[in-house]
């Protein structure tokens, strides 16, 4: 069965802090996809990285870095000098293919709090 | 482009009503999902339709159902609604299917069920 854990609930830093959300999942599909998504008080959930399973080359977007690992099944979220603005709820997403269909199984969501 | 859009943004019902949630989805998307979002169970797959048809269910009882229409925009209902169904209810478009394009959101429609 396919599962997304996001064992921090919730977490608080001071702006300039770095900060790494983790994500563990399991899922018996060779082929998945891995997602992370930020939700902010608008309630709109707003795409950040999609990685596919036979790709583990770690991405840098910005201030936004993400590191995905197939020995752990893990796919952790790094934000460098995180800023007010990146307060929000960060949501790690599985997908799997052999369904066909898109269905997001997701994880609770880690809430980052960045104060000033 | 436009984004996702999802009507109403805000609902009231009573129990025992019955509601219907839209969603538009980005312009050339053929996939649409809805997902339902609560405090207790956090963010749970309901449906996904592509080209009209239902491709996938979660486990939700039979008086949630969906449907698409030609033009890819969808409908979501709701019969005999209950308290727990007091949710903010996500609708999401894509691509394509094989679960390997990424999603895109709407606002949200949030019901609340009194």
């Amino acid at each position: 069965a396919q599962k997304v854990t996001q064992a921090q609930t919730e977490i608080s830093v001071v702006e300039k802090e770095d900060v790494t959300l983790d994500c563990v999942y399991e899922t018996r599909d060779t082929t998945y996809y891995l997602f992370w998504y930020k939700q902010p008080p608008s309630g709109e959930l707003v795409f950040l990285i999609r990685r596919n399973s036979f790709d583990e080359q770690n991405e840098i977007s910005g201030r936004y870095s993400w590191n995905f690992q197939k020995s752990t099944s893990s796919f952790n979220f790094t934000i460098t000098a995180s800023q007010v603005v990146d307060s929000a709820v960060y949501f790690c997403a599985l997908s799997e293919t052999t369904t066909g269909a898109n269905n997001l199984f997701f994880g609770t969501g880690t809430r980052l709090t960045v104060i000033p | 482009k436009a984004g996702v859009t999802q009507t109403p943004r805000y609902l009231i019902k009573t129990r025992g009503q019955q509601v219907t949630l839209s969603c538009s989805p980005i312009s050339g998307h053929r996939s649409v999902s809805w997902y339902q979002q609560t405090p207790g169970q956090g963010l749970q797959f309901l449906f996904e339709y592509f080209s009209e048809t239902q491709r996938n269910k979660g486990n939700f009882p039979g008086r949630f159902s969906g449907r698409q229409f030609s033009n890819s925009r969808s409908e979501m209902n709701v019969s005999t609604l209950e308290l727990g169904d007091s949710a903010l209810y996500l609708c999401a478009s894509s691509l394509g299917g094989s679960g390997k394009y990424e999603q895109y959101f709407g606002p949200g429609t949030r019901l609340t069920v009194t």
